[in-house]
């Protein structure tokens, strides 16, 4: 089993329509938790971190649940530049070598 | 802004040459790092470096080697490249470690033939 695992998508939605995915990871001692963005054929950049009690950054809402080991983000009003892959990083401590990236989820978004 | 520059964006190398991928950021950070991206693998950690001279292995370090010289430039080295390390390279740089704001160059797409 992965230790962060996310539905590879692809999710398929409208313009305007809300979306949210999940990303699950295994070791309870998990410190820090992110999401990344990528672009096709472009580099992953941090889209935003995601607290324990939970943030959001305009359209997005990122949130933490320890108990369940998953982290989910929410795009709402979705827009054709939202159409990515977003990449959901774990850390288990902070180090640099224990940084886990999941392997992401295609979104893409209709007119 | 931090700019994380890959001396290439795409190459073409036979088996069993040497392969050298360049990596050099202008912003002063510590940590610098390469990964391979693969379909349904995401990324994953070949090696880091968190100072000068020094270097740790990452989840896949077999049939790789890094070099950090100096605090800007870290690179990737494979000895004797194979058709399984064709692949996308992202380095990486970042102040600290965690996670957080990390750099990423645009990427290296290998194809080993």
């Amino acid at each position: 089993r992965k230790e962060v695992e996310q539905d590879p998508g692809p999710f398929n939605v409208p313009e305007g329509a809300t979306v949210a995915f999940n990303c699950t990871y295994s070791n309870s001692a998990s410190q820090s938790f992110f999401w990344y963005r990528q672009d096709c054929r472009k580099e992953p950049k941090l889209l935003m971190s995601v607290y324990s009690s939970g943030n959001e950054d305009g359209r997005f809402t990122a949130q933490l649940n320890r108990a369940s080991q998953y982290i989910s983000l929410l795009i709402r009003d979705s827009k054709l530049s939202d159409s990515a892959t977003y990449l959901c990083v774990v850390t288990r401590q902070s180090s640099a070598s224990k940084i886990i990236f999941g392997s992401g989820t295609r979104l893409s978004i209709r007119p | 802004d931090v700019k994380v520059t890959q001396s290439s964006r795409y190459l073409v190398k036979r088996t069993g040459e040497k392969v050298f991928l360049e990596c050099v950021q202008d912003m002063d950070h510590e940590n610098m790092f390469w990964y391979r991206q693969d379909p349904g693998l995401g990324l994953r950690l070949i090696y880091f470096s968190y100072d000068v001279k020094m270097k740790e292995k990452g989840d896949i370090p077999e049939g790789y080697s890094v070099s950090r010289e100096k605090k800007e430039r870290f690179s990737l080295i494979l000895e004797s490249a194979s058709t399984n390390q064709t692949s996308m390279y992202l380095c990486a740089s970042s102040f600290g470690g965690g996670g957080y704001g990390y750099t990423f160059g645009s990427g290296t797409r290998l194809t080993v033939v």
